[in-house]
């Protein structure tokens, strides 16, 4: 099945800084890579997604960036601010096929006024 | 705008004791899941369902069960509540199609005394 690595498991920035998150990924059948965001005590929700058959997108200060050959995707952050702490989770889904997502461990982003 | 929710936000229970967990949503998803969220392990699939009365195990089903008698509900079950039970639990649901975004309940926190 699929494997979905995600570093780091914490980041700390300061306000104004970019962030980078990167997940790996193992199974070369999926297609969809969603990103989504859980502030403190709050449900998770997506924030920005990619297909594979596009190499970036971006939302204002959010970006994703994929690789299909390295099988790794980024979650760019720039202009960080402290509404951006949460904890981040990258997922893969094999689009047409099993739809179910495998998440990465999530990471934990502290930004510092 | 979809709407997920959850029967409790918190709940104690004790050991032994037989635990109903329920979802609904509104938006008419065929897809529903039962995730467990624990600090460092991110989401870990329980069960999931992707039509009425029809059910799958996910990574960690043991020592749950589930049943989804209707399309907008799906119901986790706690047989008989251990400590190592004590966890957030996550529902979430999505569409089968182009867009495989989950969208998750505000999630219960559950204690098993």
């Amino acid at each position: 099945g699929e494997n979905v690595e995600q570093h780091p498991s914490t980041l700390s920035v300061q306000e104004g800084d970019s962030a980078v998150i990167k997940c790996t990924y193992s199974d070369s059948a999926s297609n969809y890579f969603p990103w989504y965001k859980q502030e403190l005590g709050k449900r998770p929700q997506l924030i920005i997604d990619i297909r594979s058959n596009v190499g970036e997108k971006k939302d204002q200060r959010i970006a994703v960036t994929l690789n299909k050959t390295a099988k790794h995707f980024s979650l760019h952050i720039t202009e960080t601010q402290p509404e951006d702490s949460a904890v981040y989770f990258c997922a893969a889904v094999a689009s047409g096929g099993s739809y179910i997502p495998t998440f990465g461990r999530g990471t934990s982003l502290i930004v510092h006024p | 705008d979809v709407k997920v929710t959850q029967s409790s936000r918190y709940l104690v229970k004790r050991t032994g004791e037989k635990v109903f967990l329920e979802c609904v949503q509104d938006m008419d998803h065929e897809n529903m899941f039962w995730y467990r969220q624990d600090p460092g392990l991110g989401l870990r699939l329980i069960y999931f369902s992707y039509d009425v009365k029809m059910k799958e195990k996910g990574d960690i089903p043991e020592g749950y069960s589930v049943s989804r008698e209707k399309k907008e509900r799906f119901s986790l079950i706690l047989e008989s509540a251990s400590t190592n039970q004590t966890s957030m639990y996550l529902c979430a649901s999505s569409q089968t199609g182009t867009r495989e975004t989950q969208y998750f309940g505000p999630g219960t926190r559950l204690l098993v005394l």
